[in-house]
């Protein structure tokens, strides 16, 4: 299977630990995106990256938040001291990316559900 | 600010009835939006996309979605619905620089058999 993965698929924590996810993206996109789903919500981009540069990130973003890619392949998503309100799907995308000519899709990965107790 | 609005959080049709799901999108430019579907426990599956051209889409699954710039809409169609197509469905437009996308809050789909 070529898709993206994502690892672990379910995490629980409690308050105040620190979790980190993992996405794998398809091998040859350069582009890798982050967003989060909470429920009955659609998506929120949190942030990407061109190869190993974070290029943009939301406010949805606080500074517990960090997240990496290494060498321009996986990357990593740090939450630090969780709260209750950080439960939620994160989900990771990735694409190529080009000048012009509209964008290439963005496949998703299966997600990380993250339960703070 | 770009938006994408799906009124219907709920919608239930009969199995071999027709579907229509409706998205509206706020964007001054000319759009690039996309339909996604989400089942249980799984990502989201692109099911088509529009760029330009062509106002009617052609995607898998036998969905369908029209282009409609005077109504600032990109409604989703199936002439005849199968009991697998219930899951939920998210309309998303590119917002912005990186291409990242900007989400409604989704509709779920249930069919009766």
């Amino acid at each position: 299977d070529t898709g993206v993965s994502q690892d672990p698929r379910h995490k629980i924590t409690k308050r105040g630990q620190n979790v980190t996810f993992r996405c794998d993206p398809i091998s040859e996109h350069n582009r890798l995106y982050w967003y989060r789903q909470t429920l009955g919500q659609g998506p929120e981009f949190l942030t990407y990256f061109q190869n190993e540069a974070q290029l943009e990130k939301s406010r949805l973003l606080s500074d517990r938040f960090s997240a990496e890619r290494p060498k321009g392949s996986f990357s990593t998503l740090e939450i630090q001291r969780t709260e209750q309100g950080d439960s939620a799907m994160y989900l990771c995308a990735s694409s190529l990316a080009r000048l012009a000519g509209g964008p290439y899709e963005q496949y998703f990965g299966p997600g990380t559900r993250l339960t703070v107790t | 600010a770009q938006s994408v609005t799906q009124p219907d959080i709920h919608i239930t049709v009969s199995e071999g009835a027709s579907l229509e799901l409706r998205c509206n999108y706020s964007y001054g430019a000319t759009p690039y939006l996309f339909w996604y579907v989400q089942s249980p426990g799984q990502g989201l599956q692109l099911l088509l996309k529009y760029f330009s051209g062509d106002t009617l889409v052609q995607g898998i699954k036998g969905f369908e979605a029209e282009f409609k710039r005077s109504q600032s809409s990109f409604n989703l169609r199936k002439p005849s619905v199968h009991w697998s197509d219930a899951a939920e469905y998210f309309c998303a437009v590119v917002t912005g620089g990186g291409n990242k996308l900007t989400f409604g809050t989704g509709t779920q789909l249930k069919v009766e058999l």
